[in-house]
C-alpha cells in the first residue's frame, strides 16, 4: 500500500530549540497538506503545497513557523524558536486535489502516521 | 463559534446497535463533507464522503447531508467494538479536499 511517510515519529526538545519534520508524500499526488492536532483544537490546517507551490500557509505562526517544498518527495515543516504551546501532533497529509466542479472519488486525503511533538 | 462542531461524547452504544453521530457547520457554502476515523494514537482515515443532499451508504455506514439545515451525519449500523474511535466530521468549500475544516470529533465506543 502506498503511504506518507513521516520522520520522526516522536520528538521531544527543549523551548527555544529548532524542530524540522519532514514528510514523504504518496509518489503522484499533487498535493501536500501539514495539520497540527490538538485536544482543544483538533486538526488545524496549518499550510498546503499544490505541484510543490505553496497555496496557502494562513493557519501557521508565521514568526516561528515554516513550511516548504524542496522537491516533490519531501515536504518540511520547521519551528525556530520552539515553544511548549507548539506540543502537539504534526500530521502530513496528501492527495490528488483537484478542485473542479463536479466531485471526484479520487480525492481522497491520505495521512501520515503523525509526528509527536512535546516542547518543555 | 467553530466552524465545525461536532459532540465530544464520549458516545457509549452496545454492541449491534445503530450509533449515530451529528455534525454541524458554520459555512452555508461548503461543497463537500467528509467522515475521518481516528482510532487512539493513529492518524485519520476516511471513511465517507457526501456531496449532495440525502443519503449515502456503503456497508455499515449511511451519511446523511441536509445542506439546508447545515447538518450531516454519520450512521453506523450492526454496531461492532472495532468501530469504538474518534469520529471527525471534516467540510471542504468546494469539491476537492482543499481547506478541509475538521471538527474536533466524538469518541465513539462500542460495548460488548
Amino acid at each position: 500500500d502506498a503511504r506518507v511517510t513521516q520522520t520522526p515519529r516522536d520528538k521531544v526538545t527543549e523551548m527555544g530549540q529548532e524542530v524540522t519534520m519532514r514528510c514523504q508524500p504518496i509518489l503522484g499526488h499533487n498535493t501536500v497538506f501539514w495539520y497540527r492536532q490538538t485536544m482543544m483544537q483538533g486538526l488545524e490546517l496549518l499550510a498546503y503545497f499544490r505541484n510543490r507551490a505553496p497555496l496557502d500557509d494562513s493557519g501557521m505562526p508565521k514568526d516561528r513557523f515554516s513550511a516548504e517544498m524542496p522537491d516533490a518527495t519531501l515536504a518540511t515543516l520547521k519551528i525556530q524558536p520552539s515553544e511548549p504551546r507548539d506540543s502537539a501532533v504534526y500530521f502530513c497529509a496528501s492527495g490528488l486535489v483537484w478542485a473542479g466542479s463536479r466531485p471526484s472519488g479520487a480525492n481522497v486525503l491520505t495521512f501520515g502516521a503523525g509526528s509527536r511533538l512535546t516542547v518543555l | 463559534q467553530k466552524e465545525v462542531e461536532q459532540n465530544s461524547g464520549p458516545l457509549s452504544v452496545p454492541e449491534g446497535a445503530i450509533a449515530s453521530l451529528n455534525c454541524t457547520y458554520s459555512d452555508r457554502g461548503s461543497q463537500s463533507f467528509f467522515w475521518y476515523r481516528q482510532y487512539s494514537g493513529k492518524s485519520p482515515e476516511l471513511i465517507m464522503s457526501i456531496y449532495s443532499n440525502g443519503d449515502k451508504e456503503d456497508g455499515r455506514f449511511t451519511a446523511q447531508l441536509n445542506k439546508a439545515s447545515q447538518y450531516v451525519s454519520l450512521l453506523i449500523r450492526d454496531s461492532q467494538p472495532s468501530d469504538s474511535a474518534t469520529y471527525l466530521c471534516a467540510v471542504g468549500p468546494n469539491f476537492g479536499n482543499e481547506k478541509l475544516t475538521f471538527g474536533t470529533g466524538t469518541r465513539l465506543t462500542i460495548i460488548p
